[in-house]
Order: C-alpha cells, then sequence, then structure tokens
C-alpha cells in the first residue's frame, strides 16, 4: 500500500452534505481506479481514470457521485447530498500504466470511511 | 451475470497447518486472477497474481493455482503462522475493472 494515498482516513457527514474524498497516486503513475466496500460487501469497482480523461466510469451510481483525476493535483471522489446507504469505505488504487489484459497489479491507498449520520 | 464466490466466509485453523482458500467463478473467462490480503481498516494489498496459462505459481509460503475448466482457483498458505490471520480476496479482470469475490477471513490459532 505504499505510496497511493487517501485522506482524510476517516470523515463524517450529516445527510444532505457533501463528501470528497482524494487520492494522490504511487509516485509514477498515471491511472486511478476508485472502488467502494460497503459493510459485509466485497469491493466494488466505481470508476478508472487517468490525467483529465475518465475510461470508465460504469459502476459510478448514476447521481450524486462524480470523480476527476485533474492534470495538477489528486485525484477527487465527490458524493453530493449524502445518504445513510453511503457510508462504506472508498479505496482508491493507481497502476503505472493500463492493466493489459495479461494483467498487472493496481496498488490499493488505506481507504476512507465515510459515515454518513 | 459475471460472479465470483468464494466458498468460505471464515476459516480457522491450526498454527503450522495449511489453509486452503477457493475461489469460484462463473460466466467469465479471465485472462488472470489475483489473491489479495486485507487486515481489518486496511487496504487490499497484493499477493501473487496467475494467469490463464499458469497451472501453479508460488510465492514464498504462498501458492495459487488456477484451473480454467473447473473455473477455480485454490489459495494455499503452508505453515501458517498467527500473523496469517486475515481477509483474503479474490479478484477477477482486466483493465483495471476488477471483480472481487466478498473474501474469506482466516484465523490461526497459536
Amino acid at each position: 500500500n505504499a505510496g497511493v494515498m487517501q485522506n482524510p482516513r476517516h470523515l463524517v457527514r450529516r445527510r444532505g452534505q457533501e463528501a470528497r474524498l482524494r487520492c494522490s497516486p504511487m509516485k509514477g503513475h498515471s491511472h486511478v481506479y476508485w472502488y467502494r466496500q460497503l459493510p459485509e460487501e466485497g469491493l466494488k469497482f466505481m470508476v478508472y481514470l487517468q490525467k483529465e480523461n475518465i475510461i470508465d466510469e460504469s459502476g459510478m451510481p448514476k447521481e450524486r457521485f462524480s470523480a476527476e483525476f485533474p492534470k495538477e493535483g489528486p485525484s477527487i471522489l465527490r458524493i453530493q447530498q449524502v445518504v445513510r446507504g453511503d457510508s462504506a469505505a472508498y479505496f482508491c488504487a493507481s497502476s503505472p500504466e493500463t492493466v493489459t489484459s495479461s494483467g498487472n497489479t493496481i496498488y490499493f491507498g488505506e481507504g476512507s470511511w465515510l459515515t454518513v449520520v | 451475470s459475471q460472479k465470483i464466490e468464494q466458498n468460505s466466509e471464515a476459516l480457522n485453523i491450526q498454527e503450522g497447518k495449511t489453509a486452503t482458500l477457493t475461489c469460484n467463478y462463473t460466466n467469465y473467462s479471465p485472462a488472470y486472477l489475483q489473491w489479495y490480503r486485507q487486515d481489518p481498516g486496511r487496504g487490499p494489498v497484493f499477493l501473487l497474481l496467475i494467469r490463464e496459462n499458469e497451472k501453479e505459481k508460488r510465492k514464498e509460503r504462498l501458492k495459487v493455482t488456477f484451473d480454467t475448466t473447473l473455473k477455480q482457483s485454490l489459495f494455499h498458505i503452508t505453515a501458517s503462522q498467527p500473523a496469517d490471520s486475515a481477509t483474503y480476496l479474490c479478484a477477477l479482470g482486466s483493465q483495471g475493472n476488477l471483480i472481487f469475490g466478498k473474501g474469506t477471513k482466516l484465523s490461526v490459532k497459536p
């Protein structure tokens, strides 16, 4: 996990507020992935980004969720008007290049735990 | 739809024994399969990747097999230690869009 930095580690929001989760990939990595882990559930893919581009957002909820990875700065996962069901651990991962069909590893951060009260 | 199952939610074994965890999948033909370890409150840590043309892969006390006919992978930890206690996740996919199983929580008792 060394190198993929996520903050905040823990975030508490009231229903209706916005949550912003940040991810700085490992040095030299230009590909970022966001996953969500609900209590008692497995990790679920949300979105895959390269610098300034969304490559695959097939796992993103259609509303309230957005992600970006600007040219400068960390990747941001933004959740607007949070609801209790958004309470989960959100993990960011990065890779140095496109994960090919022959397989490359992606490296995870320690996660951001969102609690909606 | 694609489905990945890890047969046991929890596995308890005695220190020194071999732990064997199972991962089965359906409606999918992955080019590779990965195993991760996750400790409470932490992110997943990559352990091993095995490709479809590889039957077996080893790393220190870890061994992974991949049977594309049975659509199954077995993950073995030999000479298990209490420090191996964690949740182990298998994952399939490509392009970073990995499909994870729910994990098997391994407890190794001294």
